[in-house]
């Protein structure tokens, strides 16, 4: 059965801690992409990778950092120097162009 | 940064009528693609348009793609209260593979 899957579902994080967002695919697919969607906006570029340990800065880059260690695993770690971090986080994949294929999402809550 | 706007925002139609919804872009592309996004979920991909495509057809949906206008229209026809969701459109810049998502149209269809 293929597809992405993002956890936790829901993330609740403390002032000045560091959380990680875990997206894992198996569709065998190039690239990866993180965004970050606020209520009733649309989606915004965190960072994205088209191959193996290589990503680059989307739009909104700043308070999160990434690895990609293995095709099928892009992390994404929301740091203490995002300072509004409350948002919806969504990871999608696909061959470097064309339709992307998005995993469920995770809310981050900060308390 | 979004190129995308779309219009309306939201539209409030009855089971059975047709949903027009539409998007401008500033920039020039690849492809123009929709999403559909229910509540608190993952983005689905809908059809993909590529620049030199006029018009496309799937299902009830139909798009069009105007790039002298930098815009482009989702038709849904008949349509159904499961189809009640935010609508997206995303533009794939000739310039990167990133996709540009705009802010989203909230479709609510009355049964």
């Amino acid at each position: 059965d293929g597809g992405i899957t993002q956890s936790p579902k829901y993330l609740f994080r403390k002032e000045g801690q560091n959380v990680t967002l875990s997206c894992e695919q198996n569709l065998n697919h190039d690239a990866m992409y993180w965004y970050r969607q606020d209520p009733g906006q649309g989606l915004r570029l965190i960072y994205y990778s088209q191959i193996v340990n290589d990503f680059q800065k989307g739009d909104i880059a700043e308070g999160y950092s990434v690895s990609r260690e293995k095709k099928e695993s892009f992390p994404l770690t929301v740091t203490s120097a995002q300072k509004n971090p409350t948002a919806f986080y969504l990871c999608a994949s696909n061959q470097r162009v064309g339709e992307q294929f998005f995993g469920p999402g995770t809310r981050l809550t900060v308390l | 940064s979004q190129q995308g706007e779309e219009d309306p925002q939201a539209l409030s139609i009855q089971e059975g009528e047709n949903a027009t919804m539409n998007c401008s872009y500033k920039t020039s592309i690849n492809n123009l693609q929709w999403y559909r996004q229910n509540s608190g979920r993952g983005l689905v991909h809908l059809i993909l348009i590529r620049s030199n495509e006029r018009e496309k057809h799937s299902g009830r949906l139909r798009v069009t793609l105007d790039t002298s206008k930098k815009s482009s229209s989702l038709l849904i026809t008949a349509s159904r209260a499961a189809d009640t969701a935010s609508y997206f459109c995303a533009t794939e810049e000739d310039s990167s593979y990133k996709l540009i998502f705009g802010s989203g149209t909230r479709l609510l269809v009355r049964p």
